[in-house]
């Protein structure tokens, strides 16, 4: 299994609304990752996973919520976003060497209405 | 703090045609890598460069790196339509994997 698998493809949320996005990967990656990206922008690291444990949080608003359960899988819970928040959220995984690049999911298209 | 720039960020080639993109970057790094976008899509791996004076190919596209110069190019040969994409440079650096601002690539007849 190459692949970084990202759910849900779509999300349309209200501001007062609560989700998830998930990323589960099978590689045997170590360390994982969640960017945002806003239209013809490029991705922008929000937060790094290392061992399950969080070792990089650049600055990102607490209604960003990320959470690393075990080595394949990282989730964001969302909550009371705003619109600006809308953007193409990409999880991607790497090994601890980066040797062989970073592989990125499909991306979740979230909307806030 | 990592600065990663790309030139040009637009560009529009006669199929046929050659091209080379340029990325610089401000700090010390050996890990570079190039990525392809297409609207609405993910990113996808094209090349990742390791050390000074890689040099990888892949079709049309090839990259190099030269560590010294903190630059890398990603030269494309006899454009086709289907290289049309954004394509993205991203360094390794105290912070993983930042971004250069991207190329928009147009290769029309």
């Amino acid at each position: 299994d190459t692949e970084v698998t990202q759910t849900p493809k779509h999300l349309v949320m209200g501001m007062t609304n609560k989700k998830s996005l998930k990323c589960e990967q099978h590689m045997g990656h170590r360390a994982m990752y969640w960017y945002k990206q806003k239209a013809k922008k490029p991705p922008e690291l929000m937060f790094v996973y290392s061992y399950e444990k969080l070792s990089i949080n650049e600055s990102v608003p607490s209604r960003f919520s990320p959470e690393c359960p075990n080595s394949s899988l990282l989730n964001l819970h969302l909550h009371a976003l705003q619109p600006e928040d809308s953007a193409l959220y990409l999880c991607a995984s790497t090994r601890e060497d980066r040797t062989t690049g970073y592989t990125f999911g499909s991306g979740t298209r979230l909307t806030v209405v | 703090e990592l600065k990663v720039e790309q030139n040009p960020l637009f560009l529009s080639m006669q199929e046929g045609k050659n091209y080379t993109i340029y990325c610089n970057y401000s700090t010390t790094s050996d890990r570079l890598y190039w990525y392809r976008q297409d609207p609405g899509k993910s990113l996808e791996s094209l090349f990742v460069l390791l050390s000074n004076g890689a040099v990888k190919q892949e079709g049309r596209l090839m990259a190099s790196l030269d560590t010294k110069a903190r630059l890398s190019t990603l030269h494309i040969t006899a454009a086709v339509h289907d290289l049309s994409a954004t394509y993205f440079c991203a360094v390794d650096g105290n912070t993983p994997l930042v971004f250069g601002k991207g190329t928009r690539l147009s290769v029309i007849a």
